[in-house]
C-alpha cells in the first residue's frame, strides 16, 4: 500500500522560505516511472497544483508561482521536497504531496498524503 | 489558467442520482480526455474517484461514473448514499502542461 507523509513547519514568517518534505513508503520513487506532485488547498477550499518531479530529475512548476517554487528528489531517502520562497499570507494553505501516474497520466493523482497546514504569519 | 467552473452545491435524497458539472475551455477540458474527479471528506485528503473522464480506480464504487461533452465534464453519483456527502473537485490537464482544478461542489445527502 502506497503511503505519503508530509512534514515541515506549520508556521513560516513572511518573506521567508517554506520547506516541506514528502516521505514515501510502499513504493520506490525511483521505480515505476511515476510523477510526484505537490498541491495546496487554500482555507476557502480551492485546490492549486504546484508542480511535479520525476525521479530522473525532470520537474515542472505552475507558472502562476512565478519561479518561487523548487521541487527536488532524494531517492536515497525515498523523499521529495518543496521549497517556496518569498512567502506571503496568500501562501497560507494545506500542502499535499501526491503520486500521479506515468508520463501519459501524471495528472491522475491516485495517492495523497494527509496534508500539512502551513500558516504564513509573523 | 482560470479554475474550472463547478456548481457550489448539489443535493439529493438517498437512492437518487445527482450530476455535477465541470466546465472549462478548449485549452483544458475540451481539448483532452484528461479529466479527473476527487472526493474529499472534512479534514481528509482528496480521493481519486474518476480518471481520464470515464475510468474508475480499483475499489471505487460503480455508482460513480464520468462523462464529457465538449468543454463540460460531468460526474454522476447514482443510488446516493449518506457516505457520499462530501466535497467533489474536478481537474484537467491543460495546454500549458499544467493541472487545473475546479472550485469544488458540496454534495449534500438530504
Amino acid at each position: 500500500q502506497v503511503q505519503l507523509q508530509e512534514s515541515g513547519p506549520g508556521l513560516v514568517q513572511p518573506s521567508q522560505t517554506l520547506s516541506l518534505t514528502c516521505s514515501v513508503s510502499g513504493d520506490s520513487i525511483s521505480s515505476g516511472g511515476y510523477y510526484w506532485n505537490w498541491i495546496r488547498q487554500y482555507p476557502g477550499k480551492g485546490l492549486e497544483w504546484i508542480g511535479y518531479i520525476h525521479y530522473r530529475g525532470s520537474t515542472y512548476h505552475n507558472p502562476s508561482l512565478k519561479s518561487r517554487a523548487t521541487i527536488s528528489v532524494d531517492t536515497s531517502k525515498n523523499q521529495f521536497s518543496l521549497k517556496l520562497k518569498s512567502v506571503t499570507a496568500a501562501d497560507t494553505a494545506v500542502y499535499y504531496c501526491a503520486r500521479g501516474g506515468t508520463i501519459q497520466s501524471w495528472w491522475s493523482l491516485g495517492y495523497w498524503g494527509q496534508g500539512n497546514l502551513v500558516t504564513v504569519s509573523s | 489558467q482560470s479554475a474550472l467552473t463547478q456548481p457550489a452545491s448539489v443535493s439529493g435524497s438517498p437512492g437518487q442520482s445527482i450530476t455535477i458539472s465541470c466546465t472549462g475551455t478548449s485549452s483544458d477540458v475540451g481539448g483532452y480526455n484528461s479529466v479527473s474527479w476527487y472526493q474529499q471528506h472534512p479534514g481528509k485528503a482528496p480521493k481519486l474517484m474518476i480518471y481520464d473522464v470515464t475510468n474508475r480506480p480499483s475499489g471505487v464504487s460503480s455508482r460513480f461514473s464520468g462523462s464529457k461533452s465538449g468543454g463540460t465534464a460531468s460526474l454522476t453519483i447514482s443510488g446516493l448514499q449518506a457516505e457520499d456527502d462530501a466535497d467533489y473537485y474536478c481537474s484537467s490537464y491543460t495546454t500549458s502542461s499544467t493541472l487545473v482544478f475546479g472550485g469544488g461542489t458540496k454534495v449534500t445527502v438530504l
